[in-house]
């Protein structure tokens, strides 16, 4: 599996656009791109997940370029309550799920 | 519909003791996994089952750790002895199809303090 690599924290204040990016300079063909959430004391909860240009749902988007080496994560009109960090993984829908989680990205946002 | 449910929330024990979890996964749900997240870290694959086989155990560590997953629905992770460096949250999480990069919903997790 691609290893990837983001900011390891990130501050916001309330109803700004918060953007983190992640690279994946080793990403396979067959990789898809998928954000989890975790919030403090709860498990990983999935955001967005996309293989290629751009994927909306009603929480983010995901932009991705053409080279695919690496990918933002849009949050827009951030709340208090999307303080939590932020998990980057890349993997193969071919295989058999595993999900190799990194560091993470932890976003404070501010009143 | 019901979420991933584990217990208990939190254990305390001393080392050397023995601890068990349990989980109950979303009803139909074929792949069920198990994690080990240390404070500050992400979670880490500690073993994953496809109905009630095992698909991979690669970073379980078998002389301590043990898990089992009977009839395909609910499984235990057990630790015996447990170790000062086995404190950690141990999430259980599962996904609907049985193979491929699927969505893991998650339970909120067993915190193990190991003292």
């Amino acid at each position: 599996l691609a290893k990837t690599t983001q900011p390891i924290s990130m501050d916001s204040y309330e109803g700004q656009e918060v953007n983190i990016t992640c690279s994946h300079n080793n990403i396979a063909t067959n990789d898809y791109i998928t954000w989890y959430q975790q919030f403090p004391s709860q498990g990983p909860r999935f955001i967005i997940q996309g293989y290629k240009t751009k994927v909306t749902n009603e929480v983010a988007s995901l932009f991705i370029p053409a080279d695919r080496k690496s990918s933002t994560l849009s949050l827009p009109r951030v709340s208090l309550s999307d303080t939590a960090v932020y998990y980057c993984l890349v993997g193969d829908h071919g295989n058999t799920g595993k999900l190799i989680f990194g560091q993470g990205t932890t976003l404070q946002v501010k009143p | 519909e019901a979420g991933v449910a584990q217990s208990p929330r939190y254990k305390i024990i001393e080392k050397r003791q023995s601890v068990a979890f349990w989980c109950n996964p979303i009803s139909g749900h074929a792949t069920l996994y198990w994690y080990q997240q240390i404070l500050g870290q992400g979670p880490k694959l500690l073993i994953q089952f496809q109905n009630n086989g095992v698909v991979d155990d690669s970073q379980l560590p078998k002389d301590r750790f043990s898990a089992e997953r009977l009839k395909g629905v609910d499984s235990t992770l057990k630790i015996q002895p447990a170790k000062l460096e086995d404190s950690a949250v141990y999430l259980c999480a599962s996904s609907p199809r049985s193979a491929g990069w699927d969505e893991q919903y998650f339970g909120p997790g067993t915190r193990l303090t190991v003292t």
